[in-house]
């Protein structure tokens, strides 16, 4: 089956660092889907990437859909406390419902 | 405007037990998916309805059903319940045009608890 690996599974900075983390199928797929997931809430869209190469920003954030369409990588500048929480990606094929999860990198920001 | 409303918020239920858990999708939205989030995991895809009729289904065994009204709402019910069956069950609603739309909005989830 298609398989999704997230890394890294972790991560502990400080305030005002930049974060990046990443995304790789074994599987081509038409959209990648970065999603952040807060304690008790559902996960939130953050940016959506549907075509190869394509680079997207929102606010601190940026994320990449990889040429090969088999990655993507989310970066996040000058992070705050409210960055806090688990990142997800996700992929999907046009036509199709079901968006495959990765396993989520939890982000911890060190006081 | 009110987002996806999910309840309830909490449930514990015995192992062989039935369960339903019930979703309202945001105003507009007709395109109802659900899914489970074990413990430590992303989000597993259950199946997703549209027009009151199931239209995907992800790995799940029979014992995980669902329902859409003519209002949109959805309902999942999960029988003769396990443990392993333990997790935030999600909801998430859309609509159901466009391509390119996977602006899927998600509720806070039924957290379940099988004993």
């Amino acid at each position: 089956g298609q398989q999704l690996n997230q890394s890294p599974q972790s991560m502990f900075i400080q305030e005002g660092e930049d974060v990046s983390m990443n995304c790789t199928s074994s599987s081509i797929f038409n959209t990648w889907l970065w999603y952040k997931q807060d304690p008790g809430e559902g996960p939130v869209l953050l940016i959506a990437l549907y075509k190869a190469g394509e680079l997207t920003s929102n606010g601190r954030l940026t994320a990449q859909f990889g040429i090969t369409r088999k990655d993507s990588f989310l970066n996040i500048s000058a992070s705050i406390p409210s960055d806090v929480g688990i990142y997800f990606c996700a992929f999907v094929n046009f036509g199709n419902e079901k968006l495959t999860f990765g396993t989520g990198t939890r982000l911890t920001i060190i006081p | 405007d009110a987002g996806v409303t999910q309840s309830p918020t909490h449930l514990i239920k015995t192992r062989g037990q039935q369960v339903t858990l019930r979703c309202s999708p945001k105003s507009g939205h007709d395109t109802v998916s659900w899914y489970q989030q074990a413990l430590g995991q992303g989000p597993q895809f259950i199946f997703q309805y549209y027009e009151e009729e199931e239209r995907q289904r992800g790995n799940f065994p029979d014992r995980f059903s669902g329902h859409q009204f003519p209002n949109y709402s959805s309902e999942l019910n999960v029988n003769a319940l396990l443990l392993g069956d333990s997790a935030l069950y999600l909801c998430a609603s859309r609509t159901g045009t466009g391509m390119r739309n996977y602006g899927y909005t998600f509720g806070s989830g039924t957290r379940l608890t099988v004993v």
